[in-house]
């Protein structure tokens, strides 16, 4: 059964602080890793996939990478909008067609 | 960029009643995911259909059921609606011929019962 574990669960940055989101993942053949935003009352919103480790992708100040074992999401002086949940989620070659998803990291971004 | 397009946006129902959910894919999208998401929780998923046929199935209820029909629009059906099924109810699309399994999710579709 495919696992992933998110941390921290919320996190508290002043602006400009830069820091990173943790994504631990247990699957059965990786098919992809993937990485969302969701504000509240929204749908996730698409921000990077990953397919093998070593693998690195950058958007504005968003930079996600990936290991066998793991996901990092690096936010580079974050601002009061990069503020929402950020969810990983896994899709493994064999098992379902849906995402497994983590429980998320709640970021908060203080000007 | 066409996104993914559900409604209605909000629902609610009374206990024992029935709803239905429609979901539009990004076009040239032929394959469609459901998920519910409780309050507070990560989305799970329900069910996907790829070209009209039932691709894959996660934790739905009996009580739901879904068809992606020739328009590659989807409906998810829910009956005898109880207090639990309140939720945020997405939908998400792909389109397996470019190399990468992306989901791009729809704004949801809050249902809340009562």
């Amino acid at each position: 059964e495919d696992q992933v574990t998110q941390s921290p669960e919320a996190l508290r940055l002043q602006e400009g602080e830069s820091s990173s989101l943790n994504c631990s993942y247990t699957v059965s053949g990786l098919r992809g890793l993937f990485w969302y935003r969701q504000d509240p009352g929204k749908g996730p919103e698409f921000l990077f996939t990953l397919y093998s480790a070593g693998e690195e992708k950058e958007k504005e100040r968003l930079k996600a990478t990936l290991t066998k074992k793991e996901s990092f999401l690096h936010i580079t002086a974050p601002k009061p909008e990069d503020s929402a949940t950020y969810l990983c989620a896994v899709q493994g070659w064999g098992g379902a067609d849906g995402l497994t998803f983590g429980k998320g990291t709640h970021l908060i971004i203080q000007p | 960029a066409a996104g993914v397009i559900q409604s209605p946006r909000h629902l609610i129902k009374e206990k024992r009643e029935t709803a239905t959910l429609k979901c539009y894919p990004i076009p040239r999208h032929d394959t469609v995911y459901w998920y519910q998401q409780g309050p507070g929780q990560d989305p799970q998923f329900l069910i996907s259909f790829y070209e009209k046929m039932q691709s894959d199935k996660g934790s739905i209820p009996d009580r739901f059921s879904a068809q992606q029909f020739s328009d590659y629009h989807s409906e998810l059906n829910m009956s005898s609606l109880e207090l639990g099924d309140s939720a945020l109810y997405f939908c998400a699309s792909s389109s397996p011929v470019v190399r990468t399994d992306t989901q791009y999710f729809g704004p949801g579709t809050r249902l809340t019962v009562l």
